[in-house]
């Protein structure tokens, strides 16, 4: 089956890191690009950053440019992100995700299950 | 940025009765989006791209239609597993941006 199953979520201080993991599985991760989208609960979706299929690219929302960085390690089949200097307003479920290009079409075809981060003292 | 804006946030239905869902894009995003289903506590799923197309595994029920800045989901027939929260994404420019969000619901 393809999967995603991220990692590393938990209870921070502000100003404080963590990295998140996703762990790709039934398909060839390094052939696709790769994301981050989040969502605070009961809110909705935010896209986060995105990555090339050899870590060569990378793109981010302005809101984390310079504080989370998005990285992979295909021999591993794994999807980093580091969070830095976290804030409140970085709490959230950070789902990863598959992008798939058809035709011009850029969609996100896969999620991971997600991994709750909460920023609080 | 381009803004999606979602209508309306919450749409209750009967079971078996259509539900159209709207999505509106703050400038022309030809036929570059997607449609997505979060059911309570799981992640989202992609249901349409390309505006109309649907995804593999995704039943002939839902359809998409719409380009330019106006697009619509239809939900033929609602079964109980249809009652979710139905997201419009576009990538015609980054950063990708999502609506709101339509809640469909039991009336």
């Amino acid at each position: 089956d393809v999967q995603l199953v991220e990692s590393g979520g938990g209870l921070v201080q502000p100003g404080g890191s963590l990295r998140l993991s996703c762990a790709a599985s039934g398909f060839t991760f390094s052939r696709y690009w790769m994301q981050w989208v989040r969502q605070v609960p009961g809110k909705g979706l935010v896209w986060v950053s995105r990555i090339r299929t050899d870590g060569s690219t990378t793109m981010y929302a302005d809101s984390v440019k310079g504080r989370l960085t998005i990285s992979r390690d295909n021999a591993k089949n794994t999807l980093y992100l580091q969070m830095n200097s976290l804030t409140a307003e970085d709490t959230a479920i950070y789902y990863c995700a598959r992008e798939t290009v058809v035709q011009g079409n850029y969609y996100m075809d896969v999620w991971g299950t997600g991994t709750t981060v909460i920023v609080s003292s | 940025e381009i803004v999606m804006t979602q209508s309306p946030v919450t749409l209750s239905v009967s079971p078996g009765e259509r539900a159209t869902l709207s999505c509106r894009a703050s400038q022309t995003i030809s036929s570059d989006l997607a449609w997505y289903q979060q059911r309570p506590g799981q992640a989202p799923r992609l249901l349409i791209y390309g505006a109309s197309t649907r995804a593999t595994g995704i039943p002939a029920s839902f359809s998409g239609s719409g380009s330019g800045t106006e697009f619509t989901l239809a939900i033929s027939s609602l079964q109980s597993e249809d009652f979710a929260i139905y997201f419009c994404q576009q990538y015609h420019n980054w950063p990708l941006t999502f609506g709101g969000g339509t809640k469909v619901d039991i009336k």
